[in-house]
């Protein structure tokens, strides 16, 4: 079956860069994505990754994406108090997640001042 | 443009009650879908809706049903709400690309 892991929580001083790792089992799977969650809100989708590519950058974030390990990495550069949040990865099989996305259990980002 | 909205954003249900959780897209999205939000557990899929008058079964959907009359709205219905239901429950939509948009939330307490 499908699994997502996340490490739960993730401490480091603004303005260091913050690294947020997941794993995957599911080979077949087609997108990657990021998804950020502030307190009491919904889900902002961050950025995504298709499985073609190892590599994305976008502004502050860059997605490093290892096929053969299914491994994938967020970098968050010169974190700021506004990037605490909780930051989900999910994938899914098909083009657009038609059938749903399978999220991880969400990485908890605390930043020291 | 308003997006996803669900209705309501707060509940609280007794055991044995029912109720009906409604999300609307005015996106003109193919696919909605219907997540539970646990501590520690992250999202889990309910079912999910490939169009209108379809609906298939996600990861978690014993003691729900769901129903896509119109193609802006999904409805998730509890008929016997249950303790193990209290949960914050997500709505999502998106077309044929990449991007699920998330509803707000909708945080059920069954006591």
């Amino acid at each position: 079956g499908e699994d997502v892991e996340q490490s739960l929580f993730l401490s480091v001083r603004e303005g260091d860069s913050s690294v947020i790792n997941c794993t995957y089992t599911d080979s077949s799977s087609t997108y990657l994505y990021w998804y950020k969650q502030e307190p009491g809100a919904g889900l902002q989708l961050l950025t995504y990754i298709f499985s073609n590519m190892d590599m994305k950058q976008d502004q502050r974030l860059t997605v490093l994406l290892n096929k053969k390990d299914k491994h994938l990495s967020l970098r968050i550069a010169d974190t700021q108090t506004g990037d605490s949040a909780i930051y989900f990865c999910a994938e899914s099989r098909l083009g657009g997640g038609a059938d749903g996305l399978t999220f991880g259990k969400g990485t908890h980002l605390i930043i020291q001042p | 443009n308003a997006g996803v909205t669900q209705t309501p954003k707060f509940r609280v249900l007794k055991t044995g009650q029912s109720m009906t959780l409604l999300c609307a897209q005015d996106m003109n999205h193919e696919y909605m879908y219907w997540y539970r939000q646990d501590p520690g557990m992250g999202l889990r899929l309910i079912h999910y809706s490939v169009g209108e008058g379809t609906t298939a079964k996600g990861e978690v959907p014993d003691g729900y049903n769901v129903s896509r009359l119109k193609k802006q709205n999904f409805l998730l219905g509890l008929e016997s709400a249950a303790p193990s239901q209290t949960s914050v429950y997500f709505c999502a939509s998106n077309d044929r690309a990449y991007e699920q948009y998330f509803g707000p939330g909708t945080r059920l307490t069954v006591t």
